[in-house]
């Protein structure tokens, strides 16, 4: 069965370091989301992508978030200057086709831990 | 805005006894919702959703789910828990309402489930 799948599954980075998270999405999938989840709280939405652009954006996603296709099969999250905050597990999940009713499937998660 | 509930951190059941995960949910329009389960060191896992119709949705793995809209409810349940049946249960949420070109889902917090033999 097809897997979205996230490297590397640790990083660690000290404050203010740039960090760029990995993503390979289902080859058939057209929608690409970033979530993320702070140890002990929710999941939580960053940003969605469709057609080379961004659909949809949290108030989290600051100018220090990028995403980025940057060929037919990876999906990437850059944080460009690394926050205490920022630590936590970020998941890349992929949808079929744009539609508020199919699930997304998502990937392992890579754990960010800024020292 | 959309929310998600679920009032238990944890559930324990022993194994072979009927299983119930609870989940609430707000939204200002009609909802999708979904349940996903977390292993250790996996993804969150796509398990069953609501759309329309039928308000007791099946999915993978013996879970299905009922749909109340009064109580605004989308509990999580399984008649007979399995010991592998242990692991992260998340309810999540999408308003249909919410605009052409807003597809993300809004999740609880995870409940945690353990099956003990």
């Amino acid at each position: 069965e097809p897997e979205v799948t996230q490297t590397p599954s640790h990083q660690v980075t000290q404050m203010g370091q740039e960090v760029i998270l990995r993503c390979v999405p289902i080859s058939n999938h057209l929608y690409f989301y970033w979530y993320r989840q702070i140890l002990g709280q929710k999941v939580e939405f960053l940003v969605s992508f469709y057609n080379n652009e961004i659909s949809e954006k949290s108030e989290i996603f600051d100018d220090q978030f990028s995403v980025e296709r940057p060929d037919g099969s990876n999906f990437t999250l850059k944080i460009r200057s690394t926050k205490l905050e920022d630590s936590a597990m970020y998941f890349c999940a992929s949808s079929e086709v744009a539609g508020g009713s199919y699930e997304q499937y998502f990937g392992p998660g890579t754990r960010l831990t800024v020292t | 805005a959309q929310s998600v509930a679920q009032p238990e951190d944890q559930v324990n059941v022993a194994e072979g006894n009927p299983l119930t995960v609870k989940c609430t949910y707000s939204v200002s329009g009609n909802p999708y919702l979904f349940w996903y389960v977390q292993y250790p060191n996996r993804g969150l896992q796509f398990l069953l959703k609501y759309i329309t119709g039928d308000n007791l949705v099946k999915g993978s793995y013996g879970f299905e789910a009922e749909f109340n809209k009064s109580q605004t409810s989308f509990h999580l349940k399984k008649p007979s828990a399995l010991v592998s049946d242990s692991a992260l249960y998340f309810c999540a949420v999408r308003d249909i309402d919410s605009g052409a070109g807003s597809y993300q889902l809004t999740f609880g917090k995870g409940t945690k489930l353990s099956v003990i033999p």
